[in-house]
């Protein structure tokens, strides 16, 4: 399966900062998945990043708040901007392999974001 | 709305059997997922259900029964590396992934 390099691990933020957490795959992939999960709860989906096209973004987030970018079919960003204690979660990429329905989703090791 | 629904936490002993449970109400139906989440780790794939039954991998097996909107995870001889966050996710009729929020269970000597 892939292999997903992301970084930073964990980060700890002032308010009114942004940062940009990067996912490095091991193999050319067309979609790449952004997901937060905060503490408790359960995945939530921010979006899906495709190669040459504007990432899709699900409701409740935008992308003001959380651009993304996808240069290659290897490499994705995702900067939380302006950021608060709400943002405060691990932040997660993914992406997908097997057949369509069956997809299995490989993440990455996650972001731990502290917002103070 | 849909919705996916299993215990927050469970206990359970060493060399013992524990199940467990994930009910959802989804639109639609394209397979139901579980992955394994150790303490500050990503999550990773454990099984895939889509037609009703059991399903066996190891000490590990997962049932299907889309009828009633259940599954369930079985995990057998248990050893204290299974103490993890177990997460049931189903595929929608859009092929979109609902997550539940995760059953942590604790293995005790």
């Amino acid at each position: 399966s892939a292999v997903i390099s992301q970084k930073p691990s964990r980060d700890i933020c002032q308010r009114g900062t942004s940062l940009t957490i990067q996912c490095q795959v091991d193999s050319q992939v067309t979609m790449m998945f952004w997901y937060r999960q905060q503490p408790g709860q359960s995945l939530t989906l921010i979006a899906t990043a495709n190669q040459g096209s504007e990432a899709t973004y699900e409701s409740g987030f935008v992308i003001d708040k959380f651009p993304i970018s996808r240069p290659n079919l290897t490499f994705s960003t995702l900067t939380v901007s302006n950021m608060s204690p709400e943002d405060s979660s691990i932040y997660l990429c993914s992406v997908e392999e097997g057949a369509t329905g069956a997809n299995v989703l490989t993440f990455g090791a996650g972001s731990r974001l502290t917002v103070l | 709305g849909q919705n996916i629904d299993q215990p927050t936490e469970m206990t359970a002993t060493e060399g013992a059997i524990v199940q467990i449970n994930c009910t959802y109400q989804t639109s639609g139906f394209n397979g139901l997922f579980w992955y394994q989440q150790h303490a500050g780790e990503a999550p990773t794939f454990l099984s895939y259900n889509v037609l009703d039954g059991l399903e066996e991998k190891g000490r590990f097996s997962s049932f299907l029964s889309r009828s009633k909107g259940y599954s369930y995870l079985l995990l057998k001889e248990l050893q204290m590396k299974d103490s993890a966050s177990y997460l049931c996710a189903v595929r929608d009729g859009n092929y979109q992934l609902i997550w539940g929020a995760g059953t942590k269970l604790i293995i005790k000597p």
